[in-house]
């Protein structure tokens, strides 16, 4: 299996700009995560998908943060508008089971200018 | 809300020692994972670790949970330089859902 997939690997951009950020999970993976990993906040759950479906949001830091799984091979964190303190490194995670292990893919590197 | 630190956060250590990485977390939790992280890549899961007791050991890493502590250990044995990198722990504290908490991160360093 090719692990799971983020998409772009960097990405750079002017505040005020949307940003989407792209997951393709393990094949037959349930669960479906995304953090954020920042020098000062470390790693943190941003929001997590059950079969398709979002199961907590808690994490989301505003509503200028959103995330969608239209299907259970992809999933998408949109930023809208982003801002410099945006900037950390986004990870997507996918697990086969409930409390399971959790998987990371290669993470996306955001920087918003 | 549940806290969890690990120390040290930087380990600087010489090839051939062993060093002990301290993870604490503040809450009742049955399920603890160690994660390691090498510069700019993504995270690689190392343990899972179960029930009180739990020990799982690979190659010079082992790691063990004492659930009663809420303490969790990574002992690292005759370091070498290909384990230098940042190793977290994360706690699930829930049995119905799905939310890791992760420590600090330890960045380790081992020199010849």
């Amino acid at each position: 299996d090719a692990g799971v997939i983020q998409s772009p690997r960097h990405e750079v951009t002017e505040m005020g700009q949307e940003v989407t950020l792209r997951c393709k999970p393990i094949s037959g993976h349930d669960y479906l995560f995304w953090y954020r990993q920042t020098m000062m906040r470390g790693l943190e759950l941003l929001i997590y998908f059950n079969n398709n479906v979002p199961i907590d949001d808690s994490g989301m830091p505003e509503d200028r943060f959103s995330a969608k799984m239209p299907n259970a091979s992809f999933s998408t964190l949109k930023i809208q508008p982003s801002e410099p303190r945006d900037s950390a490194v986004y990870f997507c995670a996918s697990s086969l089971a409930l409390r399971g292990t959790q998987y990371f893919g290669p993470g996306t590197r955001l920087l918003v200018l | 809300e549940l806290k969890v630190e690990q120390n040290p956060l930087f380990l600087s250590m010489q090839e051939g020692k062993n060093y002990t990485i301290y993870c604490n977390y503040s809450t009742t939790s049955d399920r603890l994972y160690w994660y390691r992280q090498d510069p700019g890549k993504s995270l690689e899961s190392l343990f899972v670790l179960l029930s009180n007791g739990a020990v799982k050991q690979e190659g010079r890493l082992m790691a063990s949970l004492d659930t009663k502590a809420r303490l969790s250990t990574l002992h690292i044995t005759a370091a070498v330089h290909d384990l230098s990198a940042t190793y977290f722990c994360a706690v699930d504290m829930s049995r119905t859902a799905s939310k890791l908490t992760f420590g600090t991160g330890t960045r380790l360093q081992v020199t010849l």
